[in-house]
């Protein structure tokens, strides 16, 4: 299976900033999400990270507060701009190598204050 | 739409005292059904992918059953190291549906 890393593991940022997320594979891999985790609950798609294309987002997210970039078949990014309390969960990256298992990163913690 | 739903939400057991978790699921066209592992303060770990009605696999104390309608994960005999929240997801036409979770604690 896959490698993924992610980062940063955690971060605490102001409100109204943005924090980028970064997720490396160490292989080529045909297809990379984004999913959000708030408190307590389960895995929400944020969208399909296309290589050499814009994103596909899922219903609820929208390109300008969730950018993402997939610049080749190994790495991603996130960023979530102008934040507020409200975006405080873990999130995480995604990667379907070939079958159809989807294996996770470790998670950005990101708290908002 | 794609439905998951997981029971109970939370679970706990003493040492050796096996259970089974239940995933309950509507898709339109399985592609797959899956079960994943996750550790507080980390990423979903992948257990298992089940595909047709009838399918069986296992794991040292874990075994997934899957049905038209349904997973169960089977815990046997286990250990408070498999205490842990366990997902169960599907995967239709799109993209993977998740359930809520059920958080299993294994009592020493």
């Amino acid at each position: 299976s896959a490698v993924i890393s992610q980062k940063p593991s955690r971060d605490i940022c102001q409100r109204g900033t943005s924090l980028t997320i970064q997720c490396q594979v160490d292989s080529q891999v045909t297809m990379m999400f984004w999913y959000r985790q708030q408190p307590g609950q389960s895995l929400t798609l944020i969208a399909t990270a296309n290589q050499g294309s814009e994103a596909t987002y899922e219903s609820g997210f929208v390109i300008d507060k969730f950018p993402i970039s997939r610049p080749n078949l190994t790495f991603s990014t996130l960023t979530v701009s102008n934040m507020s309390p409200e975006d405080s969960s873990i999130y995480l990256c995604s990667v379907v190598d070939g079958s159809t298992e989807a294996f996770f990163g470790q998670g950005t913690r990101l708290t908002v204050v | 739409e794609d439905q998951v739903t997981q029971s109970p939400e939370a679970l706990r057991l003493q040492e050796g005292e096996s259970s089974s978790l239940n995933c309950s699921y509507t898709v339109s066209g399985l592609r797959g059904l899956f079960w994943y592992r996750q550790d507080p303060g980390k990423g979903p770990e992948f257990l298992f992918t089940l595909y047709s009605a009838g399918e069986e696999k296992e794991k040292e104390r874990l075994k997934a059953t899957l049905t038209k309608k349904e997973s169960f994960l089977h815990i046997t005999a286990p250990k408070p190291e498999d205490s842990a929240t366990y997902l169960c997801a599907v995967r239709g036409a799109q993209k993977l549906v998740f359930g809520q979770g059920t958080r299993l604690t294994i009592n020493p």
